[in-house]
């Protein structure tokens, strides 16, 4: 069975700081990990994957993500955040299988981004 | 990536009436998903919807509220039947496009 634990559910930095949003899964096979980003009232917009190829992943607006099977984590950073960041971002695995099967997915970090 | 609407973007519909949603991809897709985001919540998948087969249900999740229909491989739809206040949720479906799922804008439904 796979799962998802995000720590925080609120994380506030202010423009320019460091953003950092933590994320570990459990799986039993090799995992595809996903984080996605919502902002208000809009549905979820991929940010970037892990699927088993380079495990430091470069995703849109400045996002990366490191995969690291011995802490079987996968935190999403950004090096200076924008007040255009503020939303929440959700975290989710898959087993192999990628796309094909259920997306299970953390309980999402909402991100405030003070001036 | 495929680009996926839903229809309609809201609505606020009255106890124990039924409200289908529409998902239209502007490819042909293969494996088509309904999801559900309480208020608050995280998402969960009600339903996996193949062209040509009947819909499979997460634990759950009833095809007699839930019933979806997937007549092509560019359209479906999900119904929320004999609603009632705690089906008020945003609805989205999403597509397996390669490795990825995406996810259409969401149905924000209110149930009074």
């Amino acid at each position: 069975a796979q799962s998802v634990t995000q720590l925080g559910s609120h994380v506030s930095v202010s423009e320019g700081a460091l953003v950092l949003l933590r994320c570990n899964y459990s799986s039993s096979v090799p995992p595809y990990l996903f984080w996605y980003v919502q902002y208000p009232n809009q549905g979820l917009q991929l940010l970037l994957k892990y699927t088993s190829a380079a495990t430091l992943v470069k995703g849109i607006n400045g996002f990366e993500a490191e995969f690291k099977k011995s802490e079987t984590s996968f935190h999403l950073t950004k090096p200076s955040a924008h007040m255009s960041d503020a939303a929440e971002y959700f975290c989710a695995v898959s087993g192999s299988g990628g796309s094909q099967g259920n997306l299970i997915f953390g309980k999402g970090t909402k991100l405030s981004v003070k001036p | 990536s495929a680009v996926i609407s839903q229809k309609p973007s809201r609505d606020i519909c009255q106890r124990g009436t039924s409200l289908t949603i529409q998902c239209q991809v502007d490819s042909q897709v293969t494996m088509m998903f309904w999801y559900r985001q309480q208020p608050g919540q995280s998402l969960t998948l009600i339903a996996t919807a193949n062209q040509g087969s009947e819909a499979t249900y997460e634990s759950g999740f009833v095809i007699d509220k839930f019933p979806i229909s997937r007549p092509n491989l560019t359209f479906s739809t999900l119904t929320v039947s004999n609603m009632s206040p705690e089906d008020s949720s945003i609805y989205l479906c999403s597509v397996a496009w390669g490795e990825t799922q995406y996810f259409g804008p969401g149905t924000r439904l209110l149930v009074l």
